[in-house]
Protein backbone atom coordinates (compact mmCIF):
# COMPACT_ATOMS: atom_id res chain seq x y z
CA UNK A 1 0.00 0.00 0.00
CA UNK A 2 3.05 2.28 0.33
CA UNK A 3 4.03 1.95 -3.21
CA UNK A 4 4.20 4.47 -6.11
CA UNK A 5 4.08 2.76 -9.25
CA UNK A 6 5.12 4.60 -12.32
CA UNK A 7 5.09 4.29 -16.06
CA UNK A 8 6.95 3.45 -18.62
CA UNK A 9 10.39 2.75 -17.46
CA UNK A 10 12.36 4.47 -20.62
CA UNK A 11 10.62 6.87 -22.95
CA UNK A 12 12.47 8.35 -25.95
CA UNK A 13 10.32 11.64 -27.74
CA UNK A 14 11.32 13.37 -30.72
CA UNK A 15 12.59 17.39 -29.98
CA UNK A 16 8.72 19.98 -29.94
CA UNK A 17 6.76 16.20 -28.68
CA UNK A 18 5.16 15.75 -25.60
CA UNK A 19 6.41 13.36 -22.86
CA UNK A 20 3.81 11.93 -20.53
CA UNK A 21 4.95 10.10 -17.66
CA UNK A 22 2.12 8.36 -14.82
CA UNK A 23 2.23 6.85 -11.66
CA UNK A 24 -0.35 5.29 -9.03
CA UNK A 25 -0.77 4.81 -6.20
CA UNK A 26 -2.58 3.25 -3.52
CA UNK A 27 -2.59 4.77 0.14
CA UNK A 28 -5.21 7.61 0.06
CA UNK A 29 -3.31 9.28 3.20
CA UNK A 30 -1.00 10.48 0.59
CA UNK A 31 -1.47 14.53 0.53
CA UNK A 32 1.48 15.84 -1.89
CA UNK A 33 2.69 14.75 -4.72
CA UNK A 34 6.06 15.82 -6.40
CA UNK A 35 8.46 14.99 -9.32
CA UNK A 36 11.84 15.20 -9.81
CA UNK A 37 14.42 15.27 -12.18
CA UNK A 38 17.70 13.99 -11.80
CA UNK A 39 20.71 13.91 -14.65
CA UNK A 40 23.67 11.68 -14.14
CA UNK A 41 25.86 12.34 -11.46
CA UNK A 42 23.36 14.77 -9.64
CA UNK A 43 20.95 14.99 -7.11
CA UNK A 44 17.15 14.79 -7.92
CA UNK A 45 15.63 18.50 -8.04
CA UNK A 46 12.29 19.29 -7.28
CA UNK A 47 10.11 19.72 -10.46
CA UNK A 48 7.01 20.61 -9.63
CA UNK A 49 4.84 19.61 -7.08
CA UNK A 50 0.95 19.22 -6.22
CA UNK A 51 -1.41 18.60 -3.41
CA UNK A 52 -4.81 16.54 -4.07
CA UNK A 53 -7.17 20.05 -3.66
CA UNK A 54 -6.38 20.55 -7.20
CA UNK A 55 -6.50 18.56 -10.73
CA UNK A 56 -3.51 20.74 -12.08
CA UNK A 57 -0.92 22.66 -11.91
CA UNK A 58 0.94 24.26 -14.37
CA UNK A 59 4.54 25.57 -14.34
CA UNK A 60 6.24 26.45 -17.66
CA UNK A 61 6.26 23.11 -20.01
CA UNK A 62 5.55 21.12 -17.05
CA UNK A 63 2.02 20.00 -15.87
CA UNK A 64 1.04 17.37 -13.10
CA UNK A 65 -2.61 16.24 -14.11
CA UNK A 66 -4.08 14.58 -10.88
CA UNK A 67 -6.85 12.17 -10.67
CA UNK A 68 -8.08 11.69 -6.99
CA UNK A 69 -10.51 9.00 -7.60
CA UNK A 70 -8.30 6.93 -9.81
CA UNK A 71 -5.22 7.66 -8.05
CA UNK A 72 -2.81 8.23 -10.12
CA UNK A 73 -1.19 11.08 -11.20
CA UNK A 74 0.93 12.44 -14.48
CA UNK A 75 3.60 14.50 -15.91
CA UNK A 76 3.65 16.44 -18.99
CA UNK A 77 6.53 17.83 -20.81
CA UNK A 78 5.76 20.03 -23.40
CA UNK A 79 7.59 20.81 -26.26
CA UNK A 80 10.36 18.16 -25.28
CA UNK A 81 13.77 19.04 -25.49
CA UNK A 82 17.35 17.25 -25.58
CA UNK A 83 18.12 18.99 -22.23
CA UNK A 84 15.06 17.56 -20.68
CA UNK A 85 16.92 14.05 -21.29
CA UNK A 86 17.31 12.64 -17.36
CA UNK A 87 15.45 10.34 -15.27
CA UNK A 88 12.14 11.18 -13.73
CA UNK A 89 10.54 10.52 -10.12
CA UNK A 90 7.33 10.97 -8.89
CA UNK A 91 6.57 10.17 -5.16
CA UNK A 92 4.19 10.60 -2.59
CA UNK A 93 4.24 11.05 1.05
CA UNK A 94 1.91 11.48 3.76
CA UNK A 95 2.03 14.65 6.07
CA UNK A 96 4.10 14.40 9.05
CA UNK A 97 5.71 11.28 8.05
CA UNK A 98 8.69 13.12 6.27
CA UNK A 99 8.96 10.19 4.15
CA UNK A 100 8.43 10.59 0.59
CA UNK A 101 7.80 7.43 -1.43
CA UNK A 102 9.51 7.15 -4.38
CA UNK A 103 8.19 5.71 -7.79
CA UNK A 104 10.97 3.49 -9.99
CA UNK A 105 11.97 6.45 -12.33
CA UNK A 106 11.30 6.93 -16.25
CA UNK A 107 14.60 7.87 -18.26
CA UNK A 108 13.78 10.18 -21.01
CA UNK A 109 15.87 10.62 -23.89
CA UNK A 110 14.35 13.35 -26.08
CA UNK A 111 16.29 13.04 -29.74
CA UNK A 112 17.26 16.69 -31.40
CA UNK B 1 22.41 30.75 -1.82
CA UNK B 2 24.37 27.51 -1.32
CA UNK B 3 22.22 24.20 -1.62
CA UNK B 4 22.64 21.25 0.43
CA UNK B 5 26.04 19.94 0.45
CA UNK B 6 27.68 16.24 1.35
CA UNK B 7 31.03 15.05 2.26
CA UNK B 8 32.46 12.80 0.86
CA UNK B 9 31.64 12.55 -2.41
CA UNK B 10 32.92 9.33 -3.16
CA UNK B 11 34.41 6.77 -0.90
CA UNK B 12 35.49 2.82 -0.81
CA UNK B 13 35.29 0.81 1.76
CA UNK B 14 35.29 -2.75 2.33
CA UNK B 15 33.16 -5.33 4.02
CA UNK B 16 32.44 -5.40 7.69
CA UNK B 17 34.35 -1.34 7.79
CA UNK B 18 32.27 1.64 9.15
CA UNK B 19 31.32 4.96 7.17
CA UNK B 20 30.52 8.21 8.24
CA UNK B 21 28.77 10.90 6.04
CA UNK B 22 28.38 14.47 6.53
CA UNK B 23 25.46 16.60 5.29
CA UNK B 24 25.08 20.50 5.30
CA UNK B 25 21.52 21.80 5.23
CA UNK B 26 20.57 24.37 3.72
CA UNK B 27 20.79 27.79 5.34
CA UNK B 28 17.34 28.53 7.93
CA UNK B 29 16.15 24.63 6.53
CA UNK B 30 15.57 22.74 10.32
CA UNK B 31 14.59 19.34 8.52
CA UNK B 32 17.15 17.27 7.14
CA UNK B 33 16.38 13.72 5.12
CA UNK B 34 18.77 10.88 4.05
CA UNK B 35 17.64 8.44 1.25
CA UNK B 36 19.88 5.44 -0.42
CA UNK B 37 19.69 5.17 -4.55
CA UNK B 38 20.77 1.93 -5.34
CA UNK B 39 21.31 0.53 -8.68
CA UNK B 40 17.84 -1.37 -9.91
CA UNK B 41 16.20 -0.05 -6.29
CA UNK B 42 15.21 3.49 -6.53
CA UNK B 43 15.07 6.02 -3.83
CA UNK B 44 14.62 4.56 -0.66
CA UNK B 45 13.70 6.59 2.64
CA UNK B 46 16.36 6.32 5.55
CA UNK B 47 15.63 8.70 7.89
CA UNK B 48 14.43 12.18 8.76
CA UNK B 49 15.84 14.24 11.42
CA UNK B 50 13.96 17.73 12.68
CA UNK B 51 15.36 19.95 15.30
CA UNK B 52 17.85 17.58 16.14
CA UNK B 53 15.37 14.62 17.16
CA UNK B 54 14.80 11.35 14.61
CA UNK B 55 11.27 11.71 13.35
CA UNK B 56 11.56 8.67 11.30
CA UNK B 57 12.96 5.93 9.92
CA UNK B 58 12.56 3.68 6.98
CA UNK B 59 12.93 -0.12 6.84
CA UNK B 60 16.71 -0.16 7.03
CA UNK B 61 18.28 -2.40 9.96
CA UNK B 62 19.67 -0.72 13.58
CA UNK B 63 23.01 -0.13 11.63
CA UNK B 64 22.13 2.51 9.89
CA UNK B 65 22.31 5.21 12.37
CA UNK B 66 22.81 9.08 12.41
CA UNK B 67 22.22 12.53 14.36
CA UNK B 68 20.91 15.81 13.85
CA UNK B 69 23.70 18.15 15.43
CA UNK B 70 22.32 21.54 17.01
CA UNK B 71 23.52 23.48 13.86
CA UNK B 72 20.84 21.16 11.61
CA UNK B 73 23.73 19.59 10.18
CA UNK B 74 24.13 15.45 9.89
CA UNK B 75 25.58 12.52 9.88
CA UNK B 76 24.21 8.98 8.94
CA UNK B 77 26.59 6.28 10.24
CA UNK B 78 26.66 3.04 8.84
CA UNK B 79 28.19 -0.10 10.68
CA UNK B 80 29.17 -3.78 9.01
CA UNK B 81 29.10 -2.52 5.62
CA UNK B 82 27.96 -5.44 3.02
CA UNK B 83 27.98 -5.13 -0.18
CA UNK B 84 24.66 -4.16 -0.61
CA UNK B 85 25.29 -1.25 0.85
CA UNK B 86 26.80 -0.01 -2.14
CA UNK B 87 24.76 2.84 -3.39
CA UNK B 88 24.42 6.84 -4.11
CA UNK B 89 23.91 8.30 -0.68
CA UNK B 90 21.42 11.43 -0.83
CA UNK B 91 20.73 13.65 1.58
CA UNK B 92 17.60 16.57 1.30
CA UNK B 93 17.16 19.14 3.77
CA UNK B 94 13.67 21.45 3.89
CA UNK B 95 12.32 24.24 6.18
CA UNK B 96 9.48 22.73 7.82
CA UNK B 97 8.63 19.16 7.83
CA UNK B 98 6.14 20.16 5.10
CA UNK B 99 7.93 21.76 3.18
CA UNK B 100 10.10 21.21 -0.57
CA UNK B 101 12.78 18.73 -0.08
CA UNK B 102 15.73 20.15 -1.81
CA UNK B 103 18.76 17.30 -2.58
CA UNK B 104 22.05 17.11 -2.59
CA UNK B 105 24.12 15.62 -4.97
CA UNK B 106 25.12 12.94 -2.72
CA UNK B 107 28.10 10.39 -1.52
CA UNK B 108 28.69 7.38 -3.38
CA UNK B 109 29.90 4.85 -1.44
CA UNK B 110 30.99 1.60 -3.18
CA UNK B 111 31.40 -1.20 -0.46
CA UNK B 112 34.25 -4.09 -1.94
Amino acid sequence: QQQVKQSPQSLIVQKGGISIINCAYENTAFDYFPWYQQFPGKGPALLIAIRPDVSEKKEGRFTISFNKSAKQFSLHIMDSQPGDSATYFCAASESNTGKLIFGQGTTLQVKP
Amino acid sequence: EAGVTQSPTHLIKTRGQQVTLRCSPISGHTSVYWYQQALGLGLQFLLWYDEGEERNRGNFPPRFSGRQFPNYSSELNVNALELEDSALYLCASSFSPTGELFFGEGSRLTVL
